[in-house]
């Protein structure tokens, strides 16, 4: 099956610093990668995905990169805001369709941002 | 993206009963529906995947006698708790996949097994 490692586990950054989280995979049949904000006693919220054919995708202060060759992929948040603070999971899958759709986590990132 | 409701929120029981936590797609027929348990400061960890009209696929090391799936309907699926012991309280998380890939996750159902 998959594996999907995570780093760091915990993370602190002054507000408007930027932050990374990174994650491997291993698995080189996994073409999609999203990323999951939680808050305390919350649901996963995606906050951005990106899939096999893309390097890079970005969406304001959030962005992802994918290096397949390698097998990790990385989430960037610029500018952070204290709203920022939070668990970051990222996650690898084979695709849609039955047990195909799976999604294998990593363990988590708590992201605290210091006003 | 994909709306998906659980209920309860919250539930306590006493340890030896049973509890029913269902999951509901309510802009989407989800022919796959996943559940998943969290426990504190851990991440996610896959339980089964539910498979409308069939029988689910149960993650190794879990019990499906225990953990009852039933996903009858394409915005149904439940997961019903037997025999809880105070080890069983967790958070419990169904998610459904909508498009090509994305899974969207229900609010989640917090279990404190008395």
């Amino acid at each position: 099956g998959e594996n999907v490692e995570q780093h760091p586990s915990t993370l602190s950054v002054q507000e408007g610093d930027s932050a990374v989280i990174k994650c491997t995979y291993s698995d080189s049949a996994s073409n999609y990668f999203p990323w999951y904000k939680q808050e305390l006693g919350k649901r996963p919220q995606l906050i951005i995905d990106i899939r096999s054919n893309v390097g890079e995708k970005k969406d304001q202060r959030i962005a992802v990169t994918l290096n397949k060759t390698a097998k990790h992929f990385s989430l960037h948040i610029t500018e952070t805001q204290p709203e920022d603070s939070a668990v970051y999971f990222c996650a690898a899958s084979k695709g849609r369709g039955s047990t195909l759709g799976r999604l294998y986590f990593g363990r988590g990132t708590q992201l605290t941002v210091w006003p | 993206g994909a709306v998906v409701s659980q209920h309860p929120s919250w539930v306590i029981c006493k340890s030896g009963t049973s509890v029913k936590i269902e999951c509901r797609s309510l802009d989407f027929q989800a022919t796959t529906m996943f559940w998943y348990r969290q426990f504190p400061k851990q991440s996610l960890m896959l339980m089964a995947t539910s498979n409308e009209g069939s029988k689910a696929t149960y993650e190794q090391g879990v019990e499906k006698d225990k953990f009852l799936i039933n996903h009858a309907s394409l915005t149904l699926s439940t997961l019903t708790v037997t025999s809880a012991h105070p080890e069983d309280s967790s958070f419990y998380i169904c998610s459904e996949s909508s498009g090509p890939d994305t899974q969207y996750f229900g609010p989640g159902t917090r279990l404190t097994v008395l």
